[in-house]
């Protein structure tokens, strides 16, 4: 079972819905990720969260937008998404220091009409 | 320019047979090495990860990997492949000189093994 829990499993919605992916770990990680992968392709890093706030933004559309309202949580709101976003969206988390794995939930698959 | 290689987009194995998935990365210093697994439907899972230390590297499910600096490889390995070990294999590596949060992944190479 994984220590990264990510809800929902899947999702429709449509161009002009607003929608919120969800991640929890209590692991007491101190670095959370949010990532997007194409099929059978590498994850590409979207944020990171160091001890709560911003660290990283991989130059990602604002209609993306992350949240993390305490160590053991992130979201990702999604608004306005276009068809091209599409894809399983993972996040992951690690203790922060060099050389640490990054663990990953299983991810919620996203499917933009 | 700092950079990961799996040069195979597939590897096929028959069950019982050794198996190898390659590694080859091009970055300045010491790189921290990762190898992660990803069954269908799933996330990402780690496998095993180089540092420093002994160059042969073991984790989960019996794998292990050896690290060859003057090659900059870090092949995957496992001495008897399972039908279960079927999957999409990453390689991933941190530039020492970039951030502790920022990955470079290989392509990614896809493990069918075979009864």
């Amino acid at each position: 079972d994984t220590e990264v829990t990510q809800t929902p499993k899947h999702l429709v919605m449509g161009m002009t819905n607003k929608k919120s992916l969800k991640c929890e770990q209590h692991m007491g990680h101190r670095a959370m990720y949010w990532y997007k992968q194409k099929a059978k392709k590498p994850p590409e890093l979207m944020f990171v969260y160091s001890y709560e706030k911003l660290s990283i933004n991989e130059s990602v559309p604002s209609r993306f937008s992350p949240e993390c309202p305490n160590s053991s949580l992130l979201n990702l709101h999604l608004h306005a998404l276009q068809p091209e976003d599409s894809a399983l969206y993972l996040c992951a988390s690690s203790q922060g220091q060099s050389g640490q794995p990054q663990h990953f939930g299983d991810g919620t698959r996203l499917s933009i009409l | 320019a700092q950079s990961v290689a799996q040069p195979e987009d597939q590897v096929n194995v028959a069950e019982g047979n050794p198996l190898t998935v390659k590694c080859t990365y091009s970055v300045s210093g010491n790189p921290y090495l990762f190898w992660y697994v990803q069954y269908p439907n799933r996330g990402l899972q780690f496998l095993l990860k180089y540092i420093t230390g002994d160059n042969l590297v073991k984790g989960s499910y019996g794998f292990e990997a050896e690290f060859n600096k003057s090659q900059t490889s870090f092949h995957l390995k496992k001495p008897s492949a399972l039908v279960s070990d079927s999957a999409l294999y990453f390689c991933a590596v941190r530039d020492p000189l970039g951030s502790n949060y920022q990955l470079i992944w290989g392509a990614g190479t896809k493990l069918i093994i075979k009864p």
